[in-house]
């Protein structure tokens, strides 16, 4: 089946830990892009990459980093400089980012807790 | 920057009845997309419909259209004839030319029987 993974579901931070989010997708997909989403806002742009090798910081990049060394993946870092990580992370994918009628497809989720 | 504004936090619609959700936006470009995303108690996000700006025509998908009103800035969802599977957290979203998203804080619909 093709479509995007996230894993873990759950995943719990201690204080002044790093911890990474994986996002996988099999979909041949060119840009992929990361979420945050806080009870009441929405959907908010952490980072998003239209090529492999490259990316760009979206409204909220502070406290996180992203790399992206292979199409289909695009793995999450939060940083221990993240002060309120908890929330609900989502990744995204989009087939041609030059192609302005193409919408996005998610994944399931991942919900970070701190310790 | 863009902001998508959804006023209505929280609707409720009888099973079988329809129901407007309004979603308005702020920008100042004239090429952009606007989407209707759902997300089920399931978390994961699904494309609803989709509405482009230079198409004066509204987009429909089964039971799912929109009233695009450009001059406005509004996108509202109308959902006809409501199944209790249409419960879920409706997202408004607007994509600008340099393919950036934005959304926005959701309408939670829940579907009476």
């Amino acid at each position: 089946d093709g479509g995007i993974t996230q894993s873990p579901k759950y995943l719990f931070r201690k204080e002044g830990q790093n911890v990474t989010l994986s996002c996988e997708q099999n979909l041949n997909h060119d840009a992929m892009y990361w979420y945050r989403q806080d009870p009441g806002q929405g959907l908010r742009l952490i980072y998003y990459s239209q090529i492999v090798n490259d990316f760009q910081k979206g409204d909220i990049a502070e406290g996180y980093s992203v790399s992206r060394e292979k199409k289909e993946s695009f793995p999450l870092t939060v940083t221990s400089a993240q002060k309120n990580p908890t929330a609900f992370y989502l990744c995204a994918s989009r087939r041609r980012p030059d192609l302005r009628e193409e919408t996005q497809y998610f994944g399931p989720g991942t919900r970070l807790l701190v310790l | 920057a863009q902001t998508v504004t959804q006023s209505q936090p929280e609707m409720s619609v009888q099973e079988a009845e329809t129901v407007t959700l309004s979603c308005t936006y702020d920008t100042s470009e004239s090429n952009y997309y606007l989407f209707w995303y759902k997300q089920p108690p399931s978390r994961q996000m699904i494309l609803v419909i989709r509405q482009e700006a230079y198409k004066q025509q509204n987009a429909t998908e089964n039971r799912f259209s929109v009233n695009f009103q450009k001059a406005a800035k509004s996108f509202s969802l109308k959902i006809s004839d409501s199944q209790l599977g249409d419960t879920a957290m409706y997202f408004c979203a607007f994509m600008n030319t340099g393919n950036q998203f934005y959304f926005g804080t959701g309408t939670s619909l829940t579907v009476i029987p």
